[in-house]
């Protein structure tokens, strides 16, 4: 059974850099879409960009400050988000895409709260 | 990008009674191979979000049959054939047709 577990600080301070880690158990990295999606607090979801073996893809409007990397030997993949602000409080779901269908498996989610 | 417009954002639902959410796209999800991979999701209260329905009308290994997916080009809908109290929650429409993936806006579930 595929499994993701998200792993990094709850509390980022402003203008500093949120990293997040998303590890894989139970299935291969390989022709997926290794994806990070956040949700403001009662708010709706925002796709932040994506990370596969020939490259990445990021949101435009987050692409200036968003960095992915993929590490198969470890089956994880990793968020960077520099220059963070209080907008970027929110959950952090790293989440499998399947080209072509969707996001199949979720981690449960974490909170990173961006406060002094 | 592509936006994704949902309606309503708030349903009240009798238990029992059908459910129906429509999504828009402002752009045809029709691809030149024909496929068309609009995608449905649900959240429930306190969860991830959970895969339901894919490519239009193909339901996820495990959803229950009373969830539906209909639509073509920009306009799509998923029904629930009869509410049960474990449906509460948010569903959301969103593509993965091109880069950026965009997200309607969530369409909240409760039972009335």
């Amino acid at each position: 059974q595929v499994q993701l577990q998200e792993s990094g600080p709850g509390l980022v301070k402003p203008s500093e850099t949120l990293s997040l880690t998303c590890a894989l158990s139970g299935g291969s990295m390989n022709g997926y879409y290794w994806s990070w999606i956040r949700q403001p607090p009662g708010k709706g979801l925002e796709w932040i960009g994506c990370i596969y073996h020939t490259g990445s893809n990021y949101n435009p409007s987050l692409k200036s400050r968003v960095t992915m990397s993929l590490d198969t030997s470890k089956s994880q993949f990793s968020l960077e988000l520099n220059s963070v602000t209080a907008a970027d409080t929110a959950v952090y779901y790293c989440a499998r895409v399947v080209p072509g269908t969707g996001p199949d498996y979720w981690g449960q989610g974490t909170l990173v709260t961006v406060s002094s | 990008d592509i936006v994704m417009t949902q309606t309503p954002l708030f349903s009240p639902v009798t238990l029992g009674q059908p459910a129906s959410i429509s999504c828009r796209s402002s752009h045809s999800l029709v691809l030149s191979n024909g496929n068309t991979h609009l995608t449905w999701l649900q959240q429930r209260p306190g969860q991830p979000p959970r895969l339901l329905i894919y490519d239009i009308s193909k339901r996820f290994s495990g959803v229950p049959d009373r969830f539906s997916g209909s639509g073509a080009g920009t306009d799509f809908t998923l029904r629930i054939s009869r509410l049960e109290a474990e449906d509460v929650g948010t569903y959301y429409c969103t593509h993965v047709t091109q880069f950026p993936y965009t997200f309607g806006q969530g369409t909240k579930l409760e039972i009335k």
